[in-house]
């Protein structure tokens, strides 16, 4: 066990639907980073939080949003899904900036049928 | 812009025997360089990273990589492969500073150690 929590492990909905990804960072962890892990896109970053604020933006659609709460924990929203957002989706933390690496959580499936 | 290079998709190497993986990367600045392990269902788990000082580091489970910085590589390399090291193997880089301070991954190096 990492110590970064996400929830659901796995995740089956229909196109144009909306999902929501949870994630709780390892204990005493500020910074919660989401990817993307596809056949074909490899990991793709997509947004980062910092206690609580928004730090950095990657490859992130206009369809998905995230956000960081109090407790530290993040969702990771995405709407009007499409057949190709199905991935991995995995959730990382780090103490600040991550300048000793991340820890990364076991991932949610997401199956968008 | 970072970026990273693993230029196998594949590597097969018999137990027993040396094994590399390869990377090579792009960044401004003197980069943190990581290397990854991912097992089928599992999350990423961290093998090992340089930050600064002896450009051989030691990391888990036997692997150690090699920093150089006249051809940007950060090679994983294991003095002898064991079966249970077959597994998806990612390379990772950052900048030291400024705004792109996540980590960049490679595409992935698919490890396969034949009995």
């Amino acid at each position: 066990d990492s110590g970064v929590t996400q929830t659901p492990k796995h995740l089956i909905t229909a196109t144009g639907q909306r999902v929501t990804l949870r994630c709780s960072p390892r204990s005493g962890d500020l910074s919660v980073y989401w990817y993307q892990q596809s056949l074909d896109q490899g990991l793709q970053f997509l947004i980062q939080y910092y206690n609580g604020e928004e730090r950095a933006k990657g490859n992130i659609l206009e369809r998905f949003s995230a956000q960081q709460f109090p407790d530290l924990h993040s969702e990771l929203n995405l709407s009007s899904l499409e057949l190709g957002d199905s991935a991995l989706y995995f959730c990382a933390s780090s103490v600040s900036q991550g300048d000793y690496g991340y820890t990364f959580g076991s991932g949610t499936r997401l199956t968008v049928v | 812009a970072q970026s990273v290079a693993q230029p196998e998709d594949q590597v097969n190497v018999a137990e027993g025997n040396p094994l590399t993986v390869k990377c090579t990367y792009s960044v401004s600045g003197n980069p943190y360089l990581f290397w990854y392990v991912q097992y089928p269902n599992r999350g990423l788990q961290f093998l090992l990273k340089y930050i600064t000082g002896d450009n051989l580091v030691k990391g888990s489970y036997g692997f150690e990589a090699e920093f150089n910085k006249s051809q940007t590589s950060f090679h994983l390399k294991k003095p002898s492969a064991l079966v249970s090291d077959s597994a998806l193997y990612f390379c990772a880089v950052r900048a030291p500073s400024g705004s792109a301070r996540q980590l960049t991954f490679g595409s992935g190096t698919q490890l396969t150690v034949l009995p």
